[in-house]
């Protein structure tokens, strides 16, 4: 299986508080991407970054991608209770498919 | 109206019976894919499509079979339905090329007694 994996596989934090997931992949990768699905629902794009950057931003959100170790983490600041959801990485290693984590589920408790 | 429309939204159906799971969209977006999701195994890729006359496999295409009638719809169907094919599937699109996002379906939910 060419899937990543996230760590923790559920995470329960105060509103307020940050939350870290991390992702292992396995495979060279071209880009990683961050995705968030409310309970059942379809997931949403939330941030993209390209294997030669190392750290960018987006609003209250940081991801950051080491290579060398096949790993990222996507760092949530000053959560709220709307940002209940679970979280997936999802690699693209030649532009043609979307290899998906097994996702974190993150509780933001208000 | 949604971008990607799966249809139907919930599926209750029997063992051996075939079903197919419909997906259209509006974005104009070449690339079309299936995934299916269970609990504690993410998304994994079913069949995938880069225009009306490619079709690929991915990691379980197994007791899958899929058809794109144009560029818009991609169809899901499974043969002969069995009960560990219970899952939420997910059709999702994407333009082509590298550092593009995948927009998603809001999904199906299947059960298979």
């Amino acid at each position: 299986s060419q899937q990543g994996e996230e760590d923790p596989q559920a995470l329960s934090i105060q509103e307020g508080e940050n939350a870290t997931m991390n992702c292992s992949y396995k495979t060279s990768i071209n880009n990683l991407q961050w995705y968030r699905q409310n309970s059942g629902r379809g997931l949403v794009h939330l941030i993209l970054i390209r294997s030669n950057e190392r750290e960018k931003h987006s609003g209250r959100l940081r991801v950051t991608l080491d290579t060398s170790k096949k790993s990222s983490s996507l760092l949530i600041t000053a959560s709220r209770a709307a940002d209940t959801a679970s979280y997936f990485c999802a690699t693209d290693a030649s532009g043609n498919q979307f290899y998906f984590g097994t996702g974190t589920s993150l509780t933001v408790i208000p | 109206d949604a971008d990607v429309t799966q249809t139907p939204r919930n599926r209750i159906t029997k063992t051996g019976k075939r079903i197919m799971l419909e997906c259209s969209q509006t974005k104009g977006h070449d690339r079309m894919y299936w995934y299916r999701q269970d609990p504690g195994l993410g998304l994994r890729l079913i069949y995938y499509s880069f225009d009306v006359k490619d079709i690929n496999k991915g990691e379980i295409s197994d007791g899958y079979s899929v058809s794109r009638q144009a560029q818009a719809k991609f169809s899901l169907s499974l043969e002969s339905a069995i009960p560990n094919q219970t899952a939420l599937y997910f059709c999702a699109t994407s333009d082509p090329g590298l550092g593009t996002e995948a927009f998603f379906g809001q999904g199906t939910r299947l059960t298979v007694v």
